[in-house]
């Protein structure tokens, strides 16, 4: 089990489109699902920290008027990027942790990843 | 802040042989979780191997084993008998109780037949 799945898995729009990725736990509830935006080359980058039922807690220079990120349930959380320039175009990248009862603290948890997003704005 | 580093852009490796990827981390934690991911071209984010800090025992998991040096600080990847799959890019990652996780740049393994 710990299945994330991540939709589209590829995307191209036009500059000044909005762009909604969706990220689902297929086979366990979590709580807490993270966004991660890749450049080429380069590593993983933390955009925000989706909590469900409340506000995402964004990293340090990630607009989240740009980035908006809705958590409405235990199993998805979306993405969307608003007003989307060329600059956006990158792979986004999002993860999971299991909820497992009381066995410890859940960042004891391993991350499961979606298989990823590439967006390309032109 | 917590900060990862793995010092080799790009590593080779010969078919069958056994090679090793360094990272090192800087935290002031003494509880926290460090993690081997490869990446293949796909792009899929693939655990590979973790370790618990409060565990002295280095984990391994087949060909894959890890060096843990908690008071270095030190965390290296050790594949054994190479294959044509291990070839991808590998990234070190820490975890702590703030939730988040914090990635290496990267190595990019390259396996020759």
């Amino acid at each position: 089990g710990a299945v994330v799945s991540q939709h589209p898995s590829w995307v191209i729009c036009k500059s000044g489109t909005s762009v909604k990725i969706e990220c689902r736990s297929l086979d366990f509830q979590a709580t807490t699902m993270f966004w991660y935006r890749q450049f080429p080359k380069q590593s993983l980058m933390l955009m925000a920290t989706s909590n469900e039922g409340s506000k995402a807690t964004y990293e340090q220079g990630v607009e989240k008027d740009k980035f908006l990120i809705n958590h409405a349930s235990l199993t998805l959380s979306t993405l969307t990027v608003t007003s989307a320039h060329p600059e956006d175009s990158s792979f986004y990248i999002c993860s999971a942790s299991k909820i497992i009862g009381t066995a410890g603290p859940m960042w004891h948890q391993p991350q499961h990843f979606g298989d990823g997003t590439r967006l390309s704005i032109l | 802040a917590q900060t990862v580093t793995q010092s080799q852009p790009e590593m080779s490796v010969q078919e069958a042989e056994t090679v090793t990827l360094s990272c090192t981390y800087d935290t002031s934690e003494s509880d926290y979780y460090l993690f081997w991911y490869k990446q293949p071209p796909s792009r899929q984010m693939i655990l590979v191997i973790r370790q618990e800090a409060y565990k002295q025992q280095n984990a391994t998991e087949n060909r894959f084993s890890v060096n843990f040096q908690k008071a270095a600080k030190s965390f290296s990847l050790k594949i054994s008998d190479s294959q044509l799959g291990d070839a991808a890019m590998y990234f070190c990652a820490y975890r702590s109780g703030n939730n988040d996780m914090r990635f290496g740049a990267g190595t990019r393994l390259t396996v020759k037949p």
